[in-house]
């Protein structure tokens, strides 16, 4: 069974500081990886995608991908309080029946205090 | 560009009552996601559809819940009976297709059952 795994948090980090979001997935076949931002009772909101091996850089986010070790992750340099929601990691993967599936973790909570 | 409309955003139900949810994807997606949120869980995707077809709908509990995408744009998602485990917030997402592209999410429904 495909797998997403995140340490659920809470996360707090102080204002200004980087904050560092993990993210690990059971198989070697996925294709392409989402962090979405999901404020408290609000849908999940694209941040970033990235498809391949290494870094991704877009304003204060930054997501880095190691295929080899299942790993995906997010940096949120200079956070802010308005970055305090649920950070959540999806996976898509890429053959079989689960092609095209949008598998996601249970989040990690992010809290940036003033 | 209007996002993905979901109607109704919140539901009450008594148990053993039917309830359905209406999903309408951005214009021109092609695979439309359901996926149902628990409180401080991420989103378990319940079925997927490419175009009108259901490719993937392993995770849906089909003895009580069903789904039509008819046309292959507007979905409907079906409770019926609905039980008390099923109060969630039930997400519908759309992506172009189901290869790189990432996924967009609607406002969701809140379904309490009691």
């Amino acid at each position: 069974q495909k797998e997403v795994e995140q340490n659920s948090g809470p996360l707090s980090v102080p204002e200004g500081a980087i904050a560092s979001l993990n993210c690990t997935y059971s198989d070697r076949g996925s294709q392409s990886f989402f962090w979405y931002r999901q404020y408290s009772g609000k849908s999940p909101e694209l941040i970033m995608f990235i498809y391949s091996n290494g870094d991704k850089e877009d304003g204060r986010f930054t997501a880095q991908l190691n295929k080899a070790s299942q790993y995906v992750s997010l940096l949120i340099r200079d956070s802010q309080p308005s970055d305090s929601a649920t950070y959540l990691c999806a996976v898509k993967w890429g053959y079989g029946g689960s092609q095209g599936n949008l598998i996601f973790g249970k989040g990690t909570k992010l809290s940036v205090k003033p | 560009e209007a996002g993905v409309v979901q109607s109704p955003r919140y539901k009450i139900i008594e148990k053993k009552q039917p309830v359905a949810f209406w999903c309408n994807p951005i214009s021109g997606h092609n695979t439309l996601y359901w996926y149902r949120q628990n409180l401080g869980q991420g989103p378990e995707l319940l079925i997927r559809y490419e175009n009108e077809e259901a490719v993937d709908d392993s995770q849906l509990p089909k003895d009580r819940f069903s789904a039509e995408r008819l046309k292959g744009v507007d979905s409907t998602l079906k409770i019926q009976p609905a039980e008390l485990g099923d109060s969630a917030v039930y997400l519908c997402a759309s992506s172009f297709s189901p290869s790189d592209t990432e996924a967009f999410f609607g406002q969701g429904t809140r379904l309490t059952v009691v």
